[in-house]
């Protein structure tokens, strides 16, 4: 059974920091991985979805990457400011030998606290 | 504007009682989807649809039931048979039906409380 493992659970970093959350899945079958935000007590918003055969996807100060044979992937923030303040989620859509209808399987989070 | 609402965004209920959670789309998605969020947790699926009058399972289905009948409609029932109902229900539909690479888009959430 697919499991996502986020790490950390929490950061608190200044502004303008460069930062990097990382994502692992445990079975390097998958359709694709996606990066969403929530705030809180909101809906999530997707941010980057990265198929499987591309190895990173760039959207202005996001980078996200991903290593599908070591199950890894890590989403970049360059910059960070406070509105980048909120929970940052992993989901991947696992490959069980036909496909999933797009059903995601997410990691715990990680919150983020850009404080000024 | 085109979007997913939830209604409502909050909701009481009461032991017992069933009580059911509206989803509506006006994106023209095939696909539609229900999780459930705990504090501190992920998101986990309930059920999902992936076109009109069909539904699925997800990986915790009991004391849920969900309709089907129009396409931008998904509503969930939570149902007396659900032990621990308490929770964020996020709501989510994507363009395409069996296709995995399409991004799901998520409606704003309802709170459940049972009290």
């Amino acid at each position: 059974k697919q499991e996502v493992t986020q790490i950390p659970a929490a950061l608190s970093v200044p502004e303008g920091e460069n930062l990097v959350l990382n994502c692992s899945f445990t079975d390097s079958a998958i359709y694709n991985l996606q990066w969403f935000r929530q705030d809180p007590g909101k809906g999530l918003t997707s941010l980057l979805l990265i198929q499987s055969s591309q190895r990173e996807q760039t959207s202005g100060r996001l980078n996200a990457s991903l290593d599908k044979s070591s199950g890894r992937s890590t989403l970049y923030i360059a910059a960070s400011q406070p509105g980048d303040s909120a929970t940052y989620l992993c989901a991947v859509v696992p490959n069980a030998g036909g496909t999933s209808y797009g059903k995601l399987t997410f990691g715990q989070g990680t919150i983020l606290t850009v404080h000024p | 504007d085109g979007g997913i609402t939830q209604s409502p965004k909050y909701l009481f209920r009461k032991e017992g009682q069933n009580v059911t959670l509206s989803c509506e789309q006006n994106l023209n998605h095939d696909a539609m989807y229900w999780y459930r969020q705990d504090p501190g947790q992920g998101l986990r699926l309930i059920y999902y649809s992936q076109i009109v009058n069909d539904f699925q399972k997800g990986d915790i289905a009991e004391g849920y039931s969900v309709s089907r009948e129009k396409k931008e409609s998904f509503p969930l029932t939570v149902t007396s048979a659900q032990k621990n109902p308490t929770a964020f229900y996020l709501c989510a539909s994507s363009i395409h039906r069996g296709l995995d690479t399409d991004t799901q888009y998520f409606g704003p959430g309802t709170r459940l409380t049972v009290l």
